[in-house]
């Protein structure tokens, strides 16, 4: 069961455009969200999260939009560069038990950024 | 931001034999530790969650007499693959919490295990 799902296996963008990585999840349990960028054989590189009281956070190119309603978190990268051409992962964690929880990852996006 | 190493980057071993990899948290401590495996084009998957001092709690389906973690210190933690096979062969990543209670994770650059 894929609780976090990751729609688009992969996005081709023009280098300066806005990237849009788009993310959907079912447990209703879910309160903290994460973007991770992950380059072949290399580890995920943490970008940005967001917890579920707010529905926008924002780091520089990066912005990270939560839809409680809808379980879907959008991430948004602007402008683009080649060097975001990578696979994108998001996670989410839920609070099972203090300093118990884990993540759960969806299945990523790879990003293509065209020059 | 916080940095994980492990060690080493790549391993060829023989079928049958063990490999250790080892996961440091350079700069803090790590209570939990967790360690993932990724299969070609697919998501991460997590083994199992290393406590410091305590065993591993692994997810299921995990073969905990396989993969055998220890976490020694609040900066090491160590997963053992033990009687290697070739479907043992993935790409192995450590990641490490900062602190405790909270979610983000820092992860390691990962280790490419083949066994032939």
């Amino acid at each position: 069961d894929q609780q976090v799902k990751q729609n688009s296996p992969s996005l081709s963008v023009q280098e300066g455009r806005i990237s849009i990585l788009n993310c959907d999840y079912t447990n209703s349990m879910f309160d903290y969200f994460l973007w991770y960028k992950k380059y072949p054989a290399e580890g995920p590189t943490f970008l940005i999260s967001i917890s579920s009281i707010k529905d926008k956070n924002e780091d520089g190119r990066f912005t990270v939009f939560l839809n409680k309603s809808a379980k879907h978190l959008s991430l948004h990268i602007v402008p683009s560069q080649p060097g975001d051409s990578a696979v994108y992962f998001c996670a989410a964690s839920a609070p099972l038990n203090f300093g118990n929880e884990k993540l759960t990852f969806g299945t990523g996006t790879r990003l293509t950024i065209i020059p | 931001g916080a940095v994980v190493s492990q060690h080493p980057s790549w391993v060829i071993c023989k079928s049958g034999t063990s490999v250790k990899i080892e996961c440091r948290s350079l700069d803090f401590q790590a209570t939990t530790m967790f360690w993932y495996r990724q299969f070609p084009k697919q998501s991460l998957m997590l083994m199992a969650t290393s406590n410091e001092g305590s065993k591993a709690t692994y997810e299921q389906g995990v073969e905990k007499d396989k993969f055998l973690i220890n976490h020694a210190s609040l900066t090491l933690s160590t997963l053992t693959v033990t009687s290697a096979h070739p479907e043992d062969s993935s790409f192995y990543i450590c990641s490490a919490r900062v602190l405790a209670g909270t979610d983000t994770q820092y992860f390691g650059p990962g280790t490419r295990l083949t066994v032939l």
